[in-house]
């Protein structure tokens, strides 16, 4: 089966700690995606890469780190510089242009 | 910065009936897309209007897009009760080399039965 997993599904963190999201595709898309839902909210792009060794930030990359290695993989951590990480966080894949993407069925991350 | 902005943020309406729901955007775009969000998923992509196209189709969702007002509507005709869901609009912006979807914030609709 061809998709896009996101592990693990719940994640609990104590303040000051970092963590790190996985994210693993195997559809062979060059470009992928982390996005932040706040309740309520829309998506917030926090990181995009198009292709192994590169990545750009997004629109609220502070307190956040990634890395495309492999172009299977794209991990976000969330570092302990990241004041409320709260969150719902979801990872996107896609071809690189006018292509639909791709979503996992995210994390919920908590500070405890 | 948040492209896409749907209107309205919340929708309800009995099942059978058609919904709507609108987004407006900012810049140019290649691409404007439709996704489908069920509480505590991850999103499931709809359909995607180029730039170059006013209207599209897909079972009972219809698109269109007026780029000369920067603005495209979702219609869902004879809407069930497994409609309900968020429902967001994504651009790609034209311009530069990195393709980048930006997301609205959401049109939540229910379905009554």
């Amino acid at each position: 089966d061809g998709g896009i997993t996101q592990s693990p599904k719940y994640l609990f963190r104590k303040e000051g700690q970092n963590v790190t999201l996985s994210c693993e595709q195997n559809l062979n898309h060059d470009a992928m995606y982390w996005y932040r839902q706040d309740p309520g909210q829309g998506l917030r792009l926090i990181y995009y890469s198009q292709i192994v060794n590169d990545f750009q930030k997004g629109d609220i990359a502070e307190g956040y780190s990634v890395s495309r290695e492999k172009k299977e993989s794209f991990p976000l951590t969330v570092t302990s510089a990241q004041k409320n990480p709260t969150a719902f966080y979801l990872c996107a894949s896609s071809m690189r242009q006018n292509t639909e993407a791709f979503f996992g069925q995210g994390t919920r991350l908590t500070v405890v | 910065s948040q492209q896409g902005e749907e209107d309205p943020q919340a929708l309800s309406i009995q099942e059978g009936e058609n919904a709507t729901m609108n987004c407006s955007y900012k810049t140019s775009i290649n691409n404007l897309q439709w996704y489908r969000q069920n509480s505590g998923r991850g999103l499931v992509h709809l359909i995607l209007i180029r730039s170059n196209e006013r209207e599209k189709h897909s079972g009972r969702l219809r698109v269109t897009l007026d780029t000369s007002k920067k603005s495209s509507s979702l219609l869902i005709t004879a809407s069930r009760a497994a409609d309900t869901a968020s429902y967001f609009c994504a651009t790609d912006p034209s311009g530069g080399s990195n393709y980048k979807l930006t997301f609205g914030k959401g049109t939540l609709l229910t379905v009554n039965p």
